[in-house]
């Protein structure tokens, strides 16, 4: 277990609305992503941080915006959410040289 | 900019029999390698990751996978399949140096028939 959450675990919401999904780790480390899992494309990443306040885009970010105020909690925010969107939300923190995965948010987007 | 390809979207195996599931990746620098596993509802497990060294590691559940850099592939194998095993699995491929951006394949679906 490598002590990660992420909240909440489902969510539905209407398309035009705000989303915030929360990441959180207890063990300090340094660097966080968010990964997109939609069937026939695998993960792919969104946004990561190497850092308190310092965060990069990843492969598919148009949409989606992070922040990092504090070492264990990582946000990603859909500004305004679109049906495209409906997926499977992964965090994941890296230890050395690998990384491990949060539970995962399902959110649906009406 | 790096790629992975797992050609099999689905794979249909007897219990006992063995597996290998096919990946190719495409990588500028030498590449860290992994191999994960997703049963259904379920977030991802590490099965065996290769960074350098002894070109053929083993993993956890007797899964193990060998790295070929002329062939640009890291195959995941196992010599006797169990019902249990039966889930997704993807293939990743990331750098030391690249923020550890890991970039995965589609997934391949094992299923399991007894």
């Amino acid at each position: 277990d490598a002590g990660i959450t992420q909240s909440p675990r489902h969510k539905v919401t209407e398309t035009g609305t705000p989303v915030t999904l929360r990441c959180h780790q207890t063990e300090n480390h340094r660097y966080m992503y968010w990964y997109r899992q939609d069937p026939g494309h695998g993960l792919r990443l969104i946004h990561y941080s190497y850092g308190v306040k310092d965060t990069d885009k990843g492969e598919v970010s148009d949409g989606y915006s992070v922040s990092r105020s504090k070492t264990e909690d990582f946000l990603l925010t859909l500004e305004s959410a679109t049906s495209s969107q409906t997926s499977v939300y992964f965090c994941a923190i890296r230890v050395v040289d690998e990384q491990f995965f949060g539970p995962g948010t399902r959110l649906t987007v009406l | 900019a790096q790629s992975v390809t797992q050609p099999d979207i689905h794979i249909t195996v007897s219990e006992g029999a063995s597996l290998e599931l096919r990946c190719n990746y495409s990588y500028g620098a030498t590449p860290y390698l992994f191999w994960y596993v997703q049963s259904p509802g379920q977030g991802l497990q590490l099965l065996l990751k290769y960074f350098s060294g002894d070109t053929l590691v083993q993993g956890i559940k007797g899964f193990e996978a060998e790295f070929k850099r002329s062939q640009s592939s890291f195959n995941l194998r196992k010599p006797s399949v169990h019902w249990s095993d039966a889930a997704e699995y993807f293939c990743a491929v990331g750098g030391g140096t690249s923020y550890g951006k890991l970039t995965f394949g589609q997934g391949t679906i094992l299923t399991v028939h007894p």
